[in-house]
């Protein structure tokens, strides 16, 4: 069974201080890693997909990356309205189902002023 | 609007009573999924169609939830005799041949 993990659950941080959100994921063969920022009470919002180790993205401060076996997503020097919660999602290529996403249970990112 | 659109936004129900939502996808897309999430967890896949076809329904999904896509436009889906545990945020994406996934607002159940 696809399983993704996040951590931490919960980060503060302070206004300019940069992180990173981690995602490790176990699944028969990756079709797809998908990170998605989620406001309270919204649906989530799509941010990025990867799809083969070693690859990259950006978008203003945030950057994902990708390995065999995790995912991270770096914020640099993050503002306040980037507080939410950070979902990750895997698609799995495992032949007739590998169209849902499994997602993991998010980190939800404070970003103080 | 192109986004997905789902109705009602919020929904407060009985217990033992019976509910439908709506989820409008983006015209193009011919991939509908069903999602729930709970407070504090990741959204749950529910079921899953392509076109007007279910493909895949969820272990989560019991008798009392159906679900259905007539002509492969909008999506409804029912839950009968609500329970409790059925309170939930609801969500509905979309997604094309070469689109990611598009999520709609959700709906908001309460099972009072």
């Amino acid at each position: 069974e696809d399983q993704v993990t996040q951590s931490p659950e919960a980060l503060r941080l302070q206004e300019g201080e940069s992180s990173s959100l981690n995602c490790s994921y176990t699944v028969s063969g990756l079709r797809g890693l998908f990170w998605y920022r989620q406001d309270p009470g919204k649906g989530p919002e799509f941010l990025f997909t990867l799809y083969s180790a070693g690859e990259e993205k950006e978008k203003e401060r945030l950057k994902a990356t990708l390995t065999k076996k995790e995912s991270f997503l770096h914020i640099t020097a993050p503002k306040p309205e980037d507080s939410a919660t950070y979902l990750c999602a895997v698609q799995a290529d495992s032949g007739g189902s590998n169209y849902k996403l499994t997602f993991g249970k998010g980190t939800l990112l404070t970003v103080n002023p | 609007d192109t986004g997905v659109s789902q109705d009602p936004r919020h929904k407060i129900t009985k217990r033992g009573q019976n509910v439908t939502f709506r989820c409008d996808p983006i015209s193009e897309h011919n991939r509908l999924y069903w999602y729930r999430q709970t407070l504090g967890q990741g959204p749950e896949f529910l079921t899953y169609f392509q076109n007007e076809a279910q493909l895949e329904k969820s272990r989560l999904l019991s008798d009392r939830f159906s679900a259905e896509r007539p002509k492969g436009s909008f999506s409804t889906l029912e839950i009968q005799r609500t329970e409790q545990g059925d309170s939930a945020m609801y969500l509905c994406a979309s997604r094309g041949q070469f689109y990611g996934y598009t999520f709609g607002s959700g709906t908001r159940l309460t099972v009072v």
